[in-house]
């Protein structure tokens, strides 16, 4: 099984629907990361949590909101999604600063 | 404000070769940098972070260096192989604040038989 686990892996839905991405670890990690992906944008944070109770913006929170549900549970939230979120989604996890651990990624379309 | 290059074109190179990938910042100093390796529709897997105290690291066929008077990174894979077929992602954390990573836009490499 997978250590970062994110669900679902791909997603199409319409403008203005509520959309939540969920991410689990089973690597024990305290922090946890969103990051979304562009064809040539590269990788740009959206919210990371360094534990339970600590929720931070990243550089592009517009639009999103997170839950830290537990220390293995991290989820995103697209209130009311819009074609221009459509994207790869990615949660990864560490252990303190240093190396990342990603998930597969959750594709979404937003038509 | 704060930067991180990558170049944007593939780099096609013959499998037995050195690929040579460059990743340069601008207006900070970071305390470490990091490798990754994606494929596509795939996420990153970290290869090797180095540290602004140390200018060069291996990991088998990989070396990196980390010039922070030149704010580049060299990242080298010797003896390439059609395996070694991927984009390879440079990552600071520019804000100092532990972790934040910034990514550059990743360079693809190809290596050909």
């Amino acid at each position: 099984d997978a250590d970062v686990t994110q669900t679902p892996r791909n997603r199409i839905t319409k403008t203005g629907k509520r959309i939540m991405l969920e991410c689990s670890q089973t690597k024990g990690h305290d922090r946890m990361y969103w990051y979304r992906q562009d064809p040539g944008l590269g990788l740009r944070l959206i919210y990371y949590s360094f534990d339970v109770k600590d929720i931070n913006k990243g550089e592009i929170s517009d639009g999103y909101s997170v839950s830290r549900q537990a220390q293995a549970k991290f989820s995103l939230s697209l209130e009311s999604a819009i074609p221009n979120q459509t994207a790869l989604y990615f949660c990864a996890t560490s252990r303190g600063p240093g190396e990342l651990f990603f998930g597969e990624g959750s594709r979404l379309t937003v038509l | 404000s704060q930067k991180i290059e990558q170049n944007s074109e593939a780099l096609n190179i013959q499998e037995g070769k050195t690929a040579t990938l460059t990743c340069n910042y601008t207006n900070y100093s970071p305390a470490y940098l990091q490798w990754y390796r994606q494929d596509p529709g795939r996420g990153p897997v970290f290869l090797l972070l180095i540290r602004e105290n140390e200018k060069e690291k291996r990991k088998e066929r990989l070396k990196v260096t980390f010039d922070t008077t030149l704010k580049q990174s060299l990242f080298h894979i010797t003896a390439s192989q059609p395996a070694d077929s991927a984009t390879y992602l440079c990552a600071l954390d520019l804000t100092g604040g532990g972790n934040k990573l910034t990514f550059g836009t990743g360079t693809q490499l190809k290596v050909e038989l």
